[in-house]
């Protein structure tokens, strides 16, 4: 099993232009999530997916768009980038479920992460 | 709105000394979770605390999550170099993991 997988490594923008960072995992994980890590600060969350076909705004959505239109895949698109949107962005992945009202949490799985800088 | 608050930021010690870190809330989570990370490299999970009161145990590392489920710590005994690094937070809160900002450690050798 590779894991959580994500291209580019590193990346740098132009403000105004537009990227799409790939995010695969194999593990047949339910969840899928998309986070954002500025210099010395913790993880923000940005989208995340509980499944195909379904995604939801986390902490910080704005400036991004995601899919997830199968169950290993969850690209996250940055349409007009913008200086504000440097950082390193990881993708993880889980199997979560619902049990007796609250939903459990197996362990996260990241990526290596994606280097962007905007200049 | 940050709703885990981990202290201290930043921590440097000398090996062999112990340290607790912390993670603080006053929202109630169904679990808690904690992770390291490393430069360059995507969190690892290093525990899981489900019920309130629990402790575990890895190694040299003691977990602990508070009884009312809205506090955690984390506890290391004689420190090692190999213990650097950046020890994250995370609770689960309806159908969303929220994470702190996280604790740097340091262990200078």
């Amino acid at each position: 099993n590779a894991g959580v997988t994500q291209t580019p490594k590193f990346r740098i923008l132009k403000i105004g232009q537009s990227m799409t960072l790939q995010c695969t995992q194999d593990m047949n994980h339910n969840y899928m999530y998309w986070y954002r890590q500025d210099p010395g600060m913790g993880l923000k969350l940005i989208y995340y997916s509980v499944g195909a076909g379904i995604t939801d705004k986390g902490e910080v959505p704005n400036g991004y768009n995601v899919s997830r239109s199968t169950t290993e895949d969850f690209p996250l698109r940055l349409e007009l980038a913008a200086p504000s949107q440097t950082s390193v962005y990881f993708c993880a992945s889980s199997y979560s479920f619902v049990w007796q009202g609250s939903y459990s949490y197996n362990e996260q799985f990241f990526g290596p992460g994606t280097r962007l800088t905007v200049l | 709105t940050q709703l885990l608050e981990q202290s201290p930021q930043f921590l440097s010690i000398q090996e062999g000394e112990n340290l607790t870190v912390y993670c603080n809330s006053s929202s109630v989570f169904s679990s808690l979770q904690w992770y390291r990370q490393e430069p360059g490299e995507g969190p690892v999970l290093l525990v899981t605390v489900v019920t309130g009161g629990e402790v575990k145990k890895l190694k040299r590392l003691t977990f602990q999550f508070g009884d009312a489920r809205k506090d955690s710590s984390l506890h290391i005994t004689a420190a090692q170099p190999g213990d650097t690094g950046l020890y994250l937070c995370a609770g689960a809160r309806d159908d969303k993991i929220i994470f702190g900002k996280g604790t740097r450690l340091h262990i200078l050798p």
